[in-house]
């Protein structure tokens, strides 16, 4: 079955800095999504990028980009000039060929002024 | 457009009890997924409607069913409350049902069973 590990529950990060959030998965597929969730304190849940396994090229998003290693199935989030308004939970995810999407335990992102 | 709605946002009910939990779609969106979020499990999915139709679903015991109108407006139903059950229900929507289609979520359903 595949799997979704986020191994940093909380990270820091100071204003205007850059953070990486780590995500690792298992899967034996070759044909899939992955994806990185933001949900801020008591707000919705947004999609923050996704990136899809048969593309080399790794996704970016203004501030946001990935570091995608198919062979190493890793998948991490790098936020450039973090923001205030970027503390929230992010959650990695995974779609593969049953369509269900599998999320990681989340990593909370705090933001020091 | 507006958002994914759902209602209610917040509920309180005792063990043995039945809920039902409404989640309306972006207008247009055809697709429907449910998902649970507990500090302890984090976010599982529940399952997946299209066209009115389950497509997909999660590994939860029967008490969990959901259904999905013409007007692609969903609604879950917990039946015989546990306290476990105790979580937030999400529901997202996208346009089809694609691999890889961006879910657009609701703010989710705040249930608490007694």
């Amino acid at each position: 079955a595949q799997t979704v590990t986020q191994s940093q529950p909380e990270m820091s990060v100071q204003e205007a800095e850059t953070v990486t959030l780590s995500c690792t998965y298992d899967t034996s597929e070759s044909d899939y999504y992955l994806f990185w969730y933001k949900q801020p304190p008591s707000r919705q849940m947004i999609l923050v990028i996704r990136q899809e396994a048969y593309k080399q090229q790794n996704a970016t998003e203004n501030r946001f980009s990935v570091n995608f290693q198919k062979a190493a199935k890793s998948f991490s989030l790098k936020i450039s000039d973090s923001q205030l308004g970027d503390a929230a939970m992010y959650f990695c995810a995974y779609t593969g060929r049953d369509d269900k999407i599998i999320f990681g335990k989340g990593t909370r992102l705090h933001i020091l002024p | 457009k507006a958002g994914v709605t759902q209602t209610p946002r917040y509920l309180i009910k005792t063990r043995g009890q039945q809920v039902t939990l409404s989640c309306s779609p972006i207008s247009g969106h055809r697709s429907v997924s449910w998902y649970q979020q507990t500090p302890g499990q984090g976010l599982q999915f529940l399952f997946e409607y299209f066209s009115e139709t389950q497509r997909n679903k999660g590994n939860f015991p029967g008490r969990f069913s959901g259904r999905q109108f013409s007007n692609s407006r969903s609604e879950m139903n917990v039946s015989t409350l546990e306290l476990g059950d105790s979580a937030l229900y999400l529901c997202a929507s996208s346009l089809v049902l694609t691999k890889g289609e961006t879910q657009y979520f609701g703010p989710g359903t705040r249930l608490l069973v007694l």
